[in-house]
């Protein structure tokens, strides 16, 4: 069974810093590509950022790049977001996804982890 | 980049109707479309994929369709468990992909 299991949210003041982790089992981790998306409270869904099986290649929303860095440790079966300089606006839900595929559906997304919580405020 | 425009934002229906939602891509994205369900305080969760094609577990009174750059997606027979927010998502041409606005889905 495919489980993703996200931590490391909580409370930050703006221009500060975090680290999220999602913590995968269930599957063959380092043969997919993984995603982050969030969810503003009340809003919709907005991909973050991804990191495809393999190589690695990285991938950011204008929205946070140069500000956030996705990585994955394929030996502890684990995807991070490191995310700095964060603003107001970062607040939300964020969760992982997993891909169908390592390279060429990076964004079919088919399980996601349960969420965990960034607010940034004052 | 890739636009959805995903309708009607709300919706409110009784236990055994039929309910449609459709999204709109501003450009062809081929069969490039899922479909999520998003329970309150819940992870959204696979429904559809690849436009028309239904996830392993869930109920057949679910479907999703396409007719160029238009997605329905269809409950044939609302149950009370339906009640969420349905999203689509376009995953042609990433980065980035996209969601639609959501539509919440409510019993009448």
């Amino acid at each position: 069974e495919v489980q993703l299991l996200d931590s490391g949210g909580g409370f930050v003041q703006p221009g500060g810093s975090l680290r999220l982790s999602c913590a995968a089992s269930g599957f063959t981790f380092s043969n997919y590509a993984m995603s982050w998306v969030r969810q503003a409270p009340g809003k919709g869904l907005e991909w973050v950022s991804a990191v495809s099986g393999g190589s690695g290649t990285t991938y950011y929303a204008d929205s946070v790049k140069g500000r956030f860095t996705i990585s994955r440790d394929n030996s502890k079966n684990t995807l991070y977001l490191q995310m700095n300089t964060l603003r107001v606006e970062d607040t939300a839900v964020y969760y992982c996804a997993k891909a169908t595929d390592s390279v060429s559906r990076i964004g079919d997304f088919d399980y996601w982890g349960q969420g965990t919580l960034v607010t940034v405020s004052s | 980049d890739i636009q959805m425009t995903q309708s009607p934002s709300s919706l409110s229906a009784s236990v055994g109707d039929r309910v449609t939602i459709t999204c709109q891509a501003s450009q062809d994205i081929s069969n490039f479309l899922n479909w999520y369900q998003q329970k309150p305080g819940k992870a959204p969760k696979l429904l559809i994929y690849d436009a028309s094609n239904l996830e392993t577990g869930v109920p057949s009174r679910f479907s999703g369709s396409r007719s160029g750059t238009d997605f329905t997606f269809t409950i044939s027979s609302l149950q009370p468990e339906d009640i969420a927010t349905y999203y689509c998502q376009h995953y042609d041409n990433f980065p980035p992909v996209t969601f639609g606005q959501g539509t919440r889905l409510e019993i009448k």
